[in-house]
């Protein structure tokens, strides 16, 4: 069966602090990720996504990047966190007829 | 310009009673998918119900239902009999086409609150 892992479930950093999370699907190969920021009580900004290795779309510019060095994993990353960069953020994959979500990040930044 | 559309931050309902959930799309790829989500407070994001832009039945799973009218890009979500389990965010998302490399745009969400 197809399983998304996503860590860590909660992050506290600095401002100025560098980021990287993870995400890794398991029981599938070639899949559709993308990356979402959830800023509390709001709706999922799609933040990136990449349909294969090495192909990153990227929706709004902004302090982060994504890659994908392997065809089941895929990164989100910042040199340089700002407070605007808390929020809850969510990894999925995506087959014909259902997107399928990890548990999450919870960021905060002091 | 949003490429989704949820018009309602917030919607009540009365246990038992149905509801209706709107949202409206905007993609000019012929084939694209619509999804449903119910996000509850923990966080967590549970899949719904789905259509595809060339599904000539509207969807159903259970107690969920789509008014998926194409001509006018929207789709409603209906939750008959609602539940005081069924409180919780819901957002509609877009699965567009190979030409927009399939991205999967969320609405901004309907919160639904369920009274006893």
């Amino acid at each position: 069966s197809q399983t998304i892992h996503q860590w860590p479930a909660t992050l506290v950093q600095p401002v100025g602090s560098p980021l990287s999370l993870e995400c890794t699907v398991e029981g599938t190969s070639n899949p559709n990720l993308y990356w979402y920021r959830q800023a509390a009580g709001r709706g999922l900004q799609l933040l990136f996504y990449s349909v294969g290795i090495g192909q990153i779309s990227s929706e709004v510019p902004q302090n982060l990047s994504a890659s994908r060095p392997q065809d089941r994993q895929f990164i989100l990353s910042s040199k340089k966190l700002l407070l605007s960069d808390s929020g809850f953020y969510l990894c999925a994959w995506r087959d014909r007829d259902r997107a399928h979500f990890g548990d999450g990040t919870r960021l905060s930044i002091l | 310009a949003q490429k989704i559309t949820q018009t309602q931050p917030g919607m009540f309902v009365q246990e038992k009673e149905a509801v209706t959930l709107d949202c409206t799309y905007d993609t000019s790829d012929q084939s694209y998918g619509l999804f449903w989500y119910k996000q509850p407070s923990s966080g967590e994001m549970i899949f719904l119900i789905y259509q595809g832009s060339y599904d000539e039945q509207n969807a159903t799973e259970g107690r969920y239902s789509l008014n998926f009218q194409k001509a006018r890009k929207s789709t409603n979500l209906v939750i008959s009999a609602s539940q005081l389990g069924d409180s919780a965010m819901y957002f509609c998302a877009m699965r567009e086409g190979p030409g927009s490399n399939y991205k999967l745009t969320f609405g901004k969400g309907t919160l639904l609150t369920v009274n006893p």
